[in-house]
């Protein structure tokens, strides 16, 4: 069983719509938790992490469910902009330094 | 600011070939980490470094060495290319450990090995 894993979609969805993404993680000890953005071609940059009350940054909110093993990213409000692969990342453990594990991302196309 | 910065862009070898892929970063940042990413998969991590001088293998190492002399550069060497390793590679860095800390890439390295 894989690290992490993420549907890949596609989700096509129009502007101004709400959409969600979960990633779930195999090993229960994991400490981290973080999304990614990754424009087509490009870099992934960080967007958020994930913090065990939930967080929110604007339009982007994401929740740790650990009973479940799982992550979620929602965007409200969707603008063209929001067009990316997010990626779900993960530390399985505390004392592996370095050793990030990332989902192989969920692909978004916001359409006008 | 350049933050991370990775040269070339673009290779192509031949399979045997030899190269290195320099990386650069000017935040002084202890941790450094070399990624690949293929189609359908996560990125994954070939070597990193947590300082000057020290270097540790990631998942995916074999097939690569690196070497940390300077701070500021990590260089990933392919002694003699194979065509599985055509991939897109990353470079990064962090102030911290990533496991807490934001992950700084450069733009990648487009590798073709024919």
């Amino acid at each position: 069983r894989k690290e992490v894993e993420q549907d890949p979609g596609p989700f096509n969805v129009p502007e101004g719509a709400t959409v969600a993404f979960n990633c779930t993680y195999s090993n229960s000890a994991s400490q981290s938790f973080f999304w990614y953005r990754q424009d087509c071609r490009k870099e992934p940059k960080l967007l958020m992490s994930v913090y065990s009350s939930g967080n929110e940054d604007g339009r982007f909110t994401a929740q740790l469910n650990r009973a479940s093993q799982y992550i979620s990213l929602l965007i409200r409000d969707s603008k063209l902009s929001d067009s990316a692969t997010y990626l779900c990342v993960v530390n399985p453990t505390s004392s592996t330094l370095g050793r990030l594990y990332f989902g192989r991302g969920t692909q978004l196309t916001v359409w006008p | 600011n350049a933050g991370v910065t990775q040269t070339p862009k673009f290779r192509v070898l031949k399979t045997g070939q030899s190269m290195t892929l320099l990386c650069a970063q000017d935040m002084n940042h202890e941790y450094m980490y070399w990624y690949r990413q293929d189609p359908g998969m996560g990125l994954r991590l070939i070597h990193y470094s947590v300082g000057e001088g020290t270097t540790a293998k990631g998942e995916v190492p074999d097939g690569y060495n690196v070497s940390r002399l300077k701070k500021q550069n990590f260089l990933l060497g392919l002694e003699s290319a194979a065509p599985s390793q055509t991939s897109v590679y990353f470079c990064a860095s962090s102030k911290e450990t990533a496991t807490n800390e934001k992950l700084f890439f450069g733009s990648g390295t487009q590798l073709s090995v024919l």
